[in-house]
């Protein structure tokens, strides 16, 4: 099981803020990272998988970067908006292939 | 492809009682995870499969549970007998590979009174 921790679980930001979270894994053995968003009475979908250190990937607002060097991944929202509010996961992919999730950080954009 | 599929969507069972969850993957995905999602630790994997073969049941919580996958478009999750602390939403999903993103079922939420 893969030590993977985010931060921090829980946000509130205004409507029209940026914002951004971290996801920090072992930086040993490392494969891919997955990013996924997941809305309250839904499934998760993802937003980025990322393998390359230095890569950094868009979608929309959102964007990502990564670093496998020392282990972390910054996920941004440039100009939150209510429809942003989701627990966002990350989940390191190991050599072996097993997609183990973080608790995730819950943001709430306030209108 | 309708996406991954699992049922039923809502279970309720007496404790003791036997509860069996079942996934059936997108086609032509060789991964398939089962998740169970709780308040406390999120999204934990219980186990995986890659092409059918069970890889790592390591998050399996107790001898209780079991999961199968007698062929490529079918997958099981049993717990024998189920408790009332088995209560959860459980996730299936499925992929084609690490470096691609894992699509998830809608999730079966299983009530043990």
């Amino acid at each position: 099981i893969l030590n993977v921790e985010q931060s921090p679980q829980s946000l509130h930001v205004q409507e029209g803020d940026s914002t951004n979270f971290t996801c920090s894994f072992p930086s040993s053995n490392f494969y891919a990272l997955h990013w996924y968003r997941w809305e309250t009475a839904k499934s998760p979908e993802a937003l980025f998988v990322m393998t390359l250190n230095g890569d950094e990937k868009k979608k929309g607002r959102i964007s990502a970067t990564l670093n496998t060097k020392e282990g972390y991944s910054y996920l941004y929202i440039k100009g939150s908006q209510p429809e942003d509010s989701a627990t966002y996961l990350c989940a390191p992919l190991g050599g072996a292939n097993n997609l183990f999730f973080g608790t995730g950080t819950r943001l709430t954009v306030i209108p | 492809d309708a996406g991954v599929i699992q049922s039923p969507r809502h279970e309720v069972t007496e404790m003791g009682q036997e509860v069996t969850l079942r996934c059936k993957p997108i086609s032509g995905h060789d991964y398939l995870f089962w998740y169970r999602q709780t308040m406390m630790r999120g999204l934990e994997l219980l186990i995986y499969f890659n092409n059918n073969v069970p890889i790592d049941d390591s998050g399996m919580p107790e001898d209780r549970f079991s999961a199968k996958m007698p062929n490529a478009s079918f997958s099981t999750l049993k717990i024998q007998p189920s408790e009332p602390r088995d209560s959860a939403v459980y996730f299936c999903a499925s992929s084609s590979g690490g470096m691609a993103e894992a699509f998830f079922g809608q999730g079966t939420r299983l009530t043990v009174v």
